[in-house]
């Protein structure tokens, strides 16, 4: 009974395709999150939704574009895949709007490799 | 400074040794710290909250220094299991409710 799941676990393409990651929480949080982990184990947030609402939008390319049609789900699509996009992408949820005093519930990841 | 920054390691050492990681900050309004664990290939899971001086659960001790903008994390009779990177996070320095991850600091217990 997963809290936090996010699909696919891996994903291999080419560049220049257009792939989606897939994510859903089954807590009743208002927040989700979309984070990077790259090879150098930095995680950095890309985006926040809170209640279907954009709150955070980090300097990511609008190549990447989060969707959220529910506060249950926020996806990922990324257009255009680039080498550089290949890390780990890190699905998470909080219970409030504001996660600096919150934790935070992460989905198991997805190994996003571009060739 | 960075506004977070640890050293990565890797730290290691034998079962039943004590070992303590430090993390330093550069917000100095931040009021809540973090440290999540992270076994390899897997998700982050939050270790400890640290919102004043400190924090203790069990064999893990947690401890903040305002004046020197750092906190600690303390491990006693370590463990094989204990063996994982352990995140240090602290609220961004502008007011958006963003986290900030250090890089981690990677203990082998053997």
């Amino acid at each position: 009974d997963t809290a936090v799941s996010q699909t696919p676990k891996y994903l291999v393409t080419q560049m220049g395709n257009d792939k989606s990651i897939k994510c859903e929480q089954n807590l009743g949080h208002d927040t989700m999150y979309w984070y990077k982990q790259d090879s150098k184990k930095f995680l950095k947030i890309m985006f926040s939704y809170n209640n279907k609402e954009l709150i955070i939008n980090e300097t990511v390319p609008n190549r990447f574009s989060p969707k959220s049609p529910d506060k249950a789900h926020l996806n990922l699509h990324i257009n255009s895949l680039e080498l550089g996009d290949s890390a780990v992408y890190f699905c998470a949820s909080s219970q409030a709007g504001t996660a600096t005093n919150e934790k935070l519930f992460f989905g198991s990841g997805t190994q996003l490799s571009v060739l | 400074r960075k506004e977070v920054e640890q050293d990565p390691g890797p730290f290691n050492v034998p079962e039943g040794a004590t070992v303590a990681f430090n993390c330093t900050y550069s917000n100095s309004a931040s009021q809540s710290f973090f440290w999540y664990r992270q076994d390899c290939r897997k998700e982050p899971k939050l270790l400890m909250s640290v919102y004043s001086s400190g924090n203790e659960d069990g064999r893990f001790t947690a401890q903040l220094n305002r004046a020197s903008q750092y906190i600690s994390l303390l491990i006693r009779d370590s463990k094989l299991s204990d063996s994982a990177t352990y995140l240090c996070v602290v609220p961004g320095s502008s007011n958006t409710g963003k986290l900030i991850f250090g890089q981690g600091t990677t203990l082998q217990v053997k």
